[in-house]
């Protein structure tokens, strides 16, 4: 059982917009920024957005983030079949037993 | 550019140990740290631990506290990730990734290990 809550699985058709949600506590999400994590069928996670709504390099526009008190939220608009992927959100976790925690992920079907 | 580079893959006997290393490229190691994340086979991502590649400081998961031991190279700027008294539920893709601290994001990954527990 995952630390931070993530819906298993949502889907869209081309061309339109996702949301992901991820809840977590004060003592995750609530207090330390919100990282998520794209993971394509067969490879390694590839970071897509770091404190809260940061896009590192290369990572188009159509991917954004946001975070409300004890939740963050992964938009993405646009949606192209090659975006089929586990999505997995990531954080601190600075209770006694401080560490990294991640959500179960979430799978996007672009139907 | 960035590269984490790992060891391939493992099979192992229940009670045994194994060591997976990570070479990085394209940076200078010792200004950041590395993260060990495994993922079960059809399961997420669980954290394992982070080791400082500047001063071999760690912090390691919980429940996993007296099996596992991180360590870095800085000669040939390779980490290491070492699990002993493996069990079957140890069975998994092993990642290491780039972190500055403990608290950032992990910005790169290696291209992970399958370790296979299995008598």
């Amino acid at each position: 059982q995952s630390v931070l809550t993530q819906p298993p699985s949502v889907s869209a058709a081309p061309g339109q917009k996702v949301t992901i949600s991820c809840s977590g506590s004060s003592s995750n999400i609530g207090n330390n920024y919100v990282s998520w994590y794209q993971q394509l069928p067969g490879t390694a996670p590839k970071l897509l957005i770091y404190e809260n709504n940061k896009r590192p390099s290369g990572i188009p526009d159509r991917f954004s983030g946001s975070k409300s008190g004890t939740s963050a939220t992964l938009g993405i608009t646009g949606l192209q079949t090659g975006d089929e992927a586990d999505y997995y959100c990531g954080t601190w976790d600075s209770s006694l037993s401080a560490g990294g925690v991640f959500g179960g992920g979430t799978k996007l079907t672009v139907l | 550019q960035v590269q984490l580079v790992q060891s391939g893959a493992e099979v192992k006997k229940p009670g045994a140990s194994v060591k997976v290393s990570c070479k990085a490229s394209g940076y200078t190691f010792t200004s950041y740290g590395i993260s060990w994340v495994r993922q079960a086979p059809g399961q997420g991502l669980e954290w394992m631990g982070w080791i400082s590649a500047y001063n071999g400081n760690t912090n390691y998961a919980q429940k996993l506290q007296g099996r596992v031991t991180m360590t870095t190279d800085t000669s040939t700027s390779t980490a290491y990730m070492e699990l002993r008294s493996l069990r079957s539920d140890d069975t998994a893709v092993y990642y290491c990734a780039r972190q500055k601290l403990e608290y950032h994001p992990l910005d790169y990954w290696g291209q992970g290990t399958l370790v296979t527990v299995s008598s």
